[in-house]
C-alpha cells in the first residue's frame, strides 16, 4: 500500500524557515517524481513543487521560487521541503504527492495527509 | 499560467441523484486533465486522468469527459460517500494549475 506521512510542520514567525519531511512506503521512491501541493484551510489547491528521481532537475512556482527548495533522499524513502523566509502568505498544509509513472503525464496519484504549516507573529 | 474555472461553486443534491460538474480552462490542456475528490480533513484523492480515465478503483458511477477547454465530471447516482468537494487540474503546462473546487452537499 502506498503512504506518504508528512511532518515537520508548526509556527514560526515571518522571515523564519522550516523543514518539512515526507516518508514514503509501499511503492519503490526512487523510481518516482515527487511533488509538494499546499492548501490553505478552507481553499483550493496550489502546485508548489516539482523533483525528478534522483533529484537532478526540479521545478517550483513562482510564488515559492528562490525561498523552497525541494530535495530528496532516496536511501531514506524521504522527500523534503526546505521553507526559508516565510511569508505569512504561505500558511498552508502541505501535501507531499508521488506523480504518476505514466509517461509525459504529470498529475499527482498518491497524496499524504498534509502538514500544517502557519507564518504568524 | 493557464486558469482553470469551475462551476458551480456549490452544487445541492439529493442521494440517487445525478450530478455534472464543471471545468473550463483558459487556453486549451488538451486531455491533460485529472479530477480529484477532498473529503473534509482528508487529502485529494485522484479519480479521472487523461480527462476520462478512471483510476484504480474509482467506481463506475464516476464518469469524465472533455477535452481542449471545457470538461464534464459526473456522478450518475450520488451516494452518501460522494458528497465532497471536486478540483479539476491541468497538467498540460507548468505551473499545474487547479480549478477553485465545487462543494456537492446533500439538498
Amino acid at each position: 500500500e502506498v503512504q506518504l506521512v508528512e511532518s515537520g510542520g508548526g509556527l514560526v514567525q515571518p522571515g523564519g524557515s522550516l523543514r518539512l519531511s515526507c516518508a514514503a512506503s509501499g511503492f519503490t521512491f526512487s523510481s518516482y517524481w515527487m511533488h509538494w501541493v499546499r492548501q490553505v484551510p478552507g481553499k483550493g489547491l496550489v502546485w508548489v513543487s516539482r523533483i525528478k528521481t534522483d533529484g537532478s532537475d526540479t521545478r517550483y512556482a513562482d510564488s515559492v521560487k528562490g525561498r523552497f527548495t525541494i530535495s530528496r533522499d532516496n536511501a531514506k524513502n524521504t522527500l523534503y521541503l526546505q521553507m526559508n523566509s516565510l511569508r505569512v502568505e504561505d500558511t498552508a498544509m502541505y501535501y507531499c504527492a508521488r506523480e504518476t509513472a505514466v509517461p509525459g503525464t504529470y498529475y499527482e496519484d498518491y497524496w499524504g495527509q498534509g502538514t500544517l504549516v502557519t507564518v504568524s507573529s | 499560467e493557464i486558469v482553470m474555472t469551475q462551476s458551480p461553486a456549490t452544487l445541492s443534491v439529493s442521494p440517487g441523484e445525478r450530478a455534472t460538474l464543471s471545468c473550463r480552462a483558459s487556453q486549451s490542456v488538451s486531455s491533460n486533465l485529472a479530477w480529484y475528490q477532498q473529503k473534509p480533513g482528508q487529502a485529494p484523492r485522484l479519480l479521472i486522468y487523461g480527462a476520462s480515465t478512471r483510476a484504480t478503483g474509482i467506481p463506475a458511477r464516476f464518469s469524465a469527459s472533455g477535452s481542449g477547454t471545457e470538461f464534464t465530471l459526473t456522478i450518475s447516482s450520488l451516494q452518501s460517500e460522494d458528497f465532497a468537494v471536486y478540483y479539476c487540474q491541468q497538467y498540460n503546462n507548468w505551473p499545474l494549475t487547479f480549478g477553485g473546487g465545487i462543494k456537492v452537499d446533500i439538498k
